[in-house]
């Protein structure tokens, strides 16, 4: 069975704090690891998606990084706006659906 | 260019009635996927349409059905309610089947059931 599992599940930091989201999966075929953002009473949001272990993807003060086994969503200098809950998802080659499987989220605070 | 639009907002309803939702895609998006939020969980795969026929579906019992329509716009509907329905649910559109592609997320509808 197709896993995801992100660590932490919350994490409280000062603006201006760097730190990095954890995002470990177990699927018997990756066709891509995409990550969202997911503001309170909204849809997620897309950010990135990496297809191949060693890739790497920027937007701003977002980084994403892809291993054979996990993948990192670094967050440099954040800011107050940048609180929200990350979502990493897998999607699997093959098999009969094409959905995403989403881990449980990383609630990220910055505070002030 | 239009977003991904959900409707109602929210709903209440009892166990055992029935219930549909609606969804327009985004403009020249001809895949819809449907997914569960539960309070606290990730979303859950139910099922993705692709040019009104199913063409994928999560781990969600026959009670849990769809429609594709020609404008690409789509409905779910859920049987027999369960306390466990309750959740947030949402319509994402795309391109290509979804492959390879980004899902545009509507902002759901809050279902809660008693």
């Amino acid at each position: 069975e197709d896993q995801v599992t992100q660590s932490p599940e919350a994490l409280r930091l000062q603006e201006g704090e760097s730190s990095s989201l954890n995002c470990s999966y177990t699927v018997s075929g990756l066709r891509g690891l995409f990550w969202y953002r997911q503001d309170p009473g909204k849809g997620p949001e897309f950010l990135f998606t990496l297809y191949s272990a060693g890739e790497e993807k920027e937007k701003e003060r977002l980084k994403a990084t892809l291993t054979k086994k996990e993948s990192f969503l670094h967050i440099t200098a954040p800011k107050p706006e940048d609180s929200a809950t990350y979502l990493c998802a897998v999607q699997v080659s093959g098999g009969g659906a094409d959905g995403l499987t989403f881990g449980k989220g990383t609630h990220l605070i910055i505070q002030p | 260019e239009t977003g991904v639009t959900q409707s109602p907002t929210h709903l209440i309803k009892t166990r055992g009635q029935q219930v549909t939702l609606r969804c327009s895609s985004q403009s020249g998006h001809n895949t819809v996927s449907w997914y569960q939020q539960a309070l606290g969980q990730g979303p859950q795969f139910i099922f993705q349409y692709y040019r009104e026929e199913e063409n994928g579906r999560g781990n969600f019992p026959p009670r849990f059905s769809g429609l594709q329509f020609p404008n690409y716009s789509s409905e779910l509907n859920v049987n027999a309610l369960e306390l466990d329905d309750s959740a947030l649910y949402l319509c994402a559109s795309s391109d290509n089947r979804g492959i390879n592609e980004k899902l545009f997320f509507g902002s759901g509808t809050q279902l809660s059931v008693l």
